[in-house]
């Protein structure tokens, strides 16, 4: 069975930094591309950063680009997210996704707030 | 980059009915679109992908369409556990959202 787990989410100060992780099983993590994807309290979908298979290519929005940065590890099956420079607009619940499709994670709550 | 236009934004509609949700997109998307739905608290689920593939489990009265740069989500005969929030997603460049439709009972 597939899953993904994701942590890491908390309140933090804007301008302070946090690291997201997401833990995979079920499959073979190396084999799939994997992304984030951030949903503010009320709102709809967006995408964050997307990775390649081999972590050899990343992709950003505009709106988080130079400030957060994504990650995996592929020995652990995990699948990380480096916030940066944080803001009250990045508050929202953070979901890992295989490949953008049928595979979701529970979702980590970050709130950014004074 | 692509904008995707999705309405409505609330769909009101009773149990039975056939209900049509539609996202247009900015420029040529091909069929790199996927349709996404969202219940209270709960991960998106997949419905929809390649524009008209049924994702696996997804009830046959769920079905998805394209033309021209609209696709459209159509729930036939709509039923109680079919409330919910839909999502279009295109994947051609990079990955674009629709802004949502809020399915409600009447």
């Amino acid at each position: 069975e597939v899953q993904l787990v994701e942590s890491g989410g908390g309140l933090v100060q804007p301008g302070r930094s946090l690291k997201l992780s997401c833990v995979a099983s079920g499959f073979t993590f190396n084999n799939y591309w994997m992304t984030w994807i951030r949903q503010a309290p009320g709102k709809g979908l967006e995408w964050v950063a997307s990775i390649t298979n081999t972590g050899g290519s990343t992709y950003y929005p505009d709106s988080v680009k130079g400030r957060f940065t994504i990650s995996r590890d592929n020995a652990k099956s995990t699948l990380y997210l480096q916030m940066n420079s944080l803001r009250s607009e990045d508050t929202a619940t953070y979901y890992c996704t295989r490949d953008l499709k049928a595979y979701w994670g529970q979702g980590t709550l970050v709130t950014v707030s004074s | 980059d692509i904008q995707m236009t999705q309405s409505p934004s609330s769909l009101p509609a009773s149990l039975g009915d056939r209900v049509t949700i539609t996202c247009r997109a900015s420029q040529d998307i091909g069929n790199y679109l996927r349709w996404f739905q969202q219940k209270p608290g709960k991960s998106p689920r997949l419905m929809i992908y390649g524009a008209t593939n049924l994702a696996n489990g997804v009830p046959s009265r769920f079905s998805g369409s394209r033309s021209g740069s609209d696709y459209s989500l159509t729930i036939n005969s709509l039923e109680s556990e079919d409330m919910a929030i839909y999502y279009c997603l295109q994947h051609n460049e990079y990955y674009t959202f629709g802004a949502g439709t809020k399915l409600e009972l009447k």
